[in-house]
Protein backbone atom coordinates (compact mmCIF):
# COMPACT_ATOMS: atom_id res chain seq x y z
CA UNK A 1 0.00 0.00 0.00
CA UNK A 2 0.69 3.64 -0.37
CA UNK A 3 1.31 4.24 3.80
CA UNK A 4 1.62 2.53 6.62
CA UNK A 5 -1.85 1.02 7.66
CA UNK A 6 -2.69 -0.31 11.10
CA UNK A 7 -5.46 -2.92 11.92
CA UNK A 8 -7.75 -2.70 13.52
CA UNK A 9 -8.77 1.13 14.12
CA UNK A 10 -10.42 0.75 17.22
CA UNK A 11 -10.57 -2.01 19.95
CA UNK A 12 -12.90 -2.31 22.85
CA UNK A 13 -12.02 -5.41 25.49
CA UNK A 14 -12.21 -6.09 29.25
CA UNK A 15 -9.77 -5.67 31.50
CA UNK A 16 -7.87 -9.24 31.41
CA UNK A 17 -8.34 -10.22 28.10
CA UNK A 18 -5.69 -10.57 25.46
CA UNK A 19 -5.58 -8.39 22.40
CA UNK A 20 -3.58 -8.25 18.95
CA UNK A 21 -3.11 -5.21 16.78
CA UNK A 22 -1.49 -5.27 13.98
CA UNK A 23 0.82 -2.80 11.69
CA UNK A 24 1.14 -3.36 7.83
CA UNK A 25 4.62 -0.38 6.61
CA UNK A 26 5.02 0.53 3.44
CA UNK A 27 6.39 -1.72 1.55
CA UNK A 28 9.97 -2.27 1.43
CA UNK A 29 10.72 -0.80 4.60
CA UNK A 30 12.82 -2.37 6.87
CA UNK A 31 12.54 -0.71 10.41
CA UNK A 32 9.42 -0.74 11.93
CA UNK A 33 8.51 0.91 15.40
CA UNK A 34 6.18 1.12 17.78
CA UNK A 35 4.90 4.04 20.06
CA UNK A 36 1.94 4.20 23.00
CA UNK A 37 0.36 7.48 22.98
CA UNK A 38 -1.70 8.00 26.03
CA UNK A 39 -4.47 11.04 26.28
CA UNK A 40 -3.19 14.37 26.22
CA UNK A 41 0.66 13.01 25.69
CA UNK A 42 3.11 12.76 23.25
CA UNK A 43 3.67 9.20 21.88
CA UNK A 44 6.55 7.09 23.61
CA UNK A 45 8.14 4.21 22.15
CA UNK A 46 7.54 0.73 22.81
CA UNK A 47 9.85 -1.12 20.65
CA UNK A 48 11.62 -1.51 17.03
CA UNK A 49 12.44 -3.71 14.67
CA UNK A 50 15.06 -3.80 11.94
CA UNK A 51 14.64 -6.68 9.85
CA UNK A 52 12.61 -9.53 12.02
CA UNK A 53 14.79 -8.92 14.89
CA UNK A 54 13.85 -6.68 18.19
CA UNK A 55 16.45 -4.14 17.95
CA UNK A 56 15.43 -2.12 20.84
CA UNK A 57 12.51 -2.78 23.27
CA UNK A 58 13.23 -0.86 26.00
CA UNK A 59 10.07 0.82 25.77
CA UNK A 60 8.07 -2.12 26.12
CA UNK A 61 6.61 -1.30 29.55
CA UNK A 62 5.95 -4.88 31.32
CA UNK A 63 5.78 -8.84 30.03
CA UNK A 64 2.57 -8.30 29.19
CA UNK A 65 3.71 -6.84 26.25
CA UNK A 66 5.11 -8.76 23.65
CA UNK A 67 5.36 -7.87 19.40
CA UNK A 68 6.46 -9.96 16.69
CA UNK A 69 7.55 -9.26 12.75
CA UNK A 70 8.05 -13.16 11.72
CA UNK A 71 8.80 -12.24 8.45
CA UNK A 72 9.78 -8.74 8.03
CA UNK A 73 7.30 -7.31 7.20
CA UNK A 74 3.73 -7.06 8.91
CA UNK A 75 4.33 -6.84 12.85
CA UNK A 76 1.70 -7.66 15.74
CA UNK A 77 1.82 -6.01 19.02
CA UNK A 78 0.35 -8.70 21.40
CA UNK A 79 -1.03 -7.17 25.22
CA UNK A 80 -1.72 -10.15 27.64
CA UNK A 81 -4.06 -9.66 30.65
CA UNK A 82 -4.99 -5.95 29.71
CA UNK A 83 -5.64 -3.56 32.43
CA UNK A 84 -7.48 -0.28 32.03
CA UNK A 85 -4.01 1.82 32.02
CA UNK A 86 -3.73 -0.13 28.72
CA UNK A 87 -5.90 2.23 27.30
CA UNK A 88 -4.55 4.61 24.48
CA UNK A 89 -3.36 4.56 21.39
CA UNK A 90 -0.87 2.53 19.78
CA UNK A 91 0.83 4.19 16.53
CA UNK A 92 2.95 2.36 14.68
CA UNK A 93 6.09 3.75 12.19
CA UNK A 94 8.26 2.29 9.66
CA UNK A 95 11.26 3.71 7.80
CA UNK A 96 13.59 2.69 4.57
CA UNK A 97 16.51 1.46 6.89
CA UNK A 98 16.95 2.24 10.62
CA UNK A 99 19.31 4.84 9.49
CA UNK A 100 17.88 8.21 11.64
CA UNK A 101 18.86 9.86 8.01
CA UNK A 102 15.49 7.76 6.91
CA UNK A 103 12.20 9.79 8.10
CA UNK A 104 9.84 7.44 10.48
CA UNK A 105 6.04 7.55 8.32
CA UNK A 106 3.03 6.54 10.96
CA UNK A 107 -0.45 4.79 10.29
CA UNK A 108 -3.36 5.73 11.47
CA UNK A 109 -3.13 4.08 15.16
CA UNK A 110 -5.27 1.70 17.34
CA UNK A 111 -7.16 2.91 19.79
CA UNK A 112 -7.50 0.48 22.74
CA UNK A 113 -9.91 0.84 25.48
CA UNK A 114 -9.83 -1.37 28.06
CA UNK A 115 -13.03 -1.45 29.85
CA UNK B 1 18.13 11.11 28.93
CA UNK B 2 16.90 13.07 26.29
CA UNK B 3 14.08 15.06 26.82
CA UNK B 4 11.71 17.71 24.64
CA UNK B 5 9.74 20.41 26.23
CA UNK B 6 6.63 22.15 24.58
CA UNK B 7 6.01 25.06 26.96
CA UNK B 8 2.71 26.05 25.19
CA UNK B 9 -0.21 23.63 25.50
CA UNK B 10 -2.24 25.83 23.60
CA UNK B 11 -1.69 28.80 20.70
CA UNK B 12 -4.64 30.74 18.73
CA UNK B 13 -4.13 32.61 15.21
CA UNK B 14 -5.74 34.24 12.72
CA UNK B 15 -5.91 33.04 9.44
CA UNK B 16 -2.95 34.33 7.00
CA UNK B 17 -1.33 35.38 10.24
CA UNK B 18 2.00 33.83 11.06
CA UNK B 19 2.57 31.67 14.24
CA UNK B 20 5.35 30.38 16.08
CA UNK B 21 5.55 27.21 18.48
CA UNK B 22 8.14 26.27 20.89
CA UNK B 23 10.30 23.49 21.49
CA UNK B 24 13.70 23.19 23.68
CA UNK B 25 14.96 20.00 24.15
CA UNK B 26 18.07 18.04 26.71
CA UNK B 27 21.24 16.22 25.30
CA UNK B 28 24.42 15.34 25.39
CA UNK B 29 24.51 14.00 21.79
CA UNK B 30 26.20 16.39 19.26
CA UNK B 31 24.66 14.82 16.10
CA UNK B 32 21.02 14.27 16.15
CA UNK B 33 17.95 14.94 14.38
CA UNK B 34 14.66 17.06 15.16
CA UNK B 35 11.35 17.12 13.91
CA UNK B 36 8.15 18.77 14.26
CA UNK B 37 5.35 16.38 13.05
CA UNK B 38 1.70 17.76 12.91
CA UNK B 39 -1.25 15.45 14.30
CA UNK B 40 -4.76 16.08 13.16
CA UNK B 41 -8.07 14.58 14.45
CA UNK B 42 -8.32 11.98 12.36
CA UNK B 43 -4.68 10.84 14.32
CA UNK B 44 -2.34 9.98 11.91
CA UNK B 45 1.01 11.30 12.81
CA UNK B 46 2.41 13.82 9.22
CA UNK B 47 5.94 15.00 9.25
CA UNK B 48 5.76 18.74 8.56
CA UNK B 49 10.06 19.67 8.87
CA UNK B 50 13.00 17.91 10.26
CA UNK B 51 16.72 19.53 11.00
CA UNK B 52 19.96 17.68 11.03
CA UNK B 53 21.81 18.88 13.98
CA UNK B 54 24.91 19.49 11.91
CA UNK B 55 24.08 21.47 9.65
CA UNK B 56 23.58 25.46 10.72
CA UNK B 57 21.24 26.36 7.84
CA UNK B 58 17.96 26.36 9.53
CA UNK B 59 15.22 24.06 7.59
CA UNK B 60 12.54 25.30 5.40
CA UNK B 61 9.33 23.66 3.81
CA UNK B 62 7.27 25.81 1.58
CA UNK B 63 4.97 27.89 4.54
CA UNK B 64 7.01 25.90 7.41
CA UNK B 65 10.41 26.95 8.80
CA UNK B 66 12.31 26.28 11.81
CA UNK B 67 14.46 28.25 14.14
CA UNK B 68 16.91 25.69 14.52
CA UNK B 69 19.31 27.53 17.99
CA UNK B 70 22.25 24.53 18.85
CA UNK B 71 24.07 25.94 22.05
CA UNK B 72 20.48 27.13 23.56
CA UNK B 73 18.89 23.89 22.59
CA UNK B 74 15.80 25.49 21.34
CA UNK B 75 13.94 24.22 17.94
CA UNK B 76 11.10 26.19 16.89
CA UNK B 77 8.18 26.41 13.83
CA UNK B 78 6.86 29.05 12.55
CA UNK B 79 4.15 28.66 10.28
CA UNK B 80 3.51 31.67 7.62
CA UNK B 81 0.03 32.47 6.22
CA UNK B 82 -1.28 29.47 8.37
CA UNK B 83 -4.65 27.68 6.81
CA UNK B 84 -7.58 26.72 8.64
CA UNK B 85 -6.14 22.98 7.75
CA UNK B 86 -3.24 23.74 9.71
CA UNK B 87 -5.44 23.21 12.99
CA UNK B 88 -3.76 20.32 14.58
CA UNK B 89 -1.96 19.33 17.40
CA UNK B 90 1.78 19.71 16.77
CA UNK B 91 4.61 17.74 18.52
CA UNK B 92 8.51 18.69 18.55
CA UNK B 93 10.82 15.53 18.41
CA UNK B 94 14.30 14.66 19.07
CA UNK B 95 15.97 11.52 17.52
CA UNK B 96 19.38 10.72 18.91
CA UNK B 97 21.79 7.63 18.34
CA UNK B 98 19.22 5.01 19.79
CA UNK B 99 17.00 5.89 16.20
CA UNK B 100 13.74 6.12 18.70
CA UNK B 101 11.86 9.56 18.61
CA UNK B 102 11.28 11.36 21.87
CA UNK B 103 8.50 13.71 21.90
CA UNK B 104 7.13 16.49 23.53
CA UNK B 105 3.81 17.14 25.29
CA UNK B 106 2.68 18.37 21.94
CA UNK B 107 1.00 21.91 20.70
CA UNK B 108 -2.63 22.47 20.18
CA UNK B 109 -2.83 24.80 17.35
CA UNK B 110 -5.91 26.66 16.26
CA UNK B 111 -6.15 28.48 13.13
CA UNK B 112 -9.26 30.88 13.46
CA UNK B 113 -11.16 32.28 10.33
Amino acid sequence: GAGVSQTPSNKVTEKGKYVELRCDPISGHTALYWYRQSLGQGPEFLIYFQGTGAADDSGLPNDRFFAVRPEGSVSTLKIQRTERGDSAVYLCASSLTSDRADTQYFGPGTRLTVL
Amino acid sequence: AQTVTQSQPEMSVQEAETVTLSCTYDTSESNYYLFWYKQPPSRQMILVIRQEAYKQQNATENRFSVNFQKAAKSFSLKISDSQLGDTAMYFCAFEGATNKLIFGTGTLLAVQP
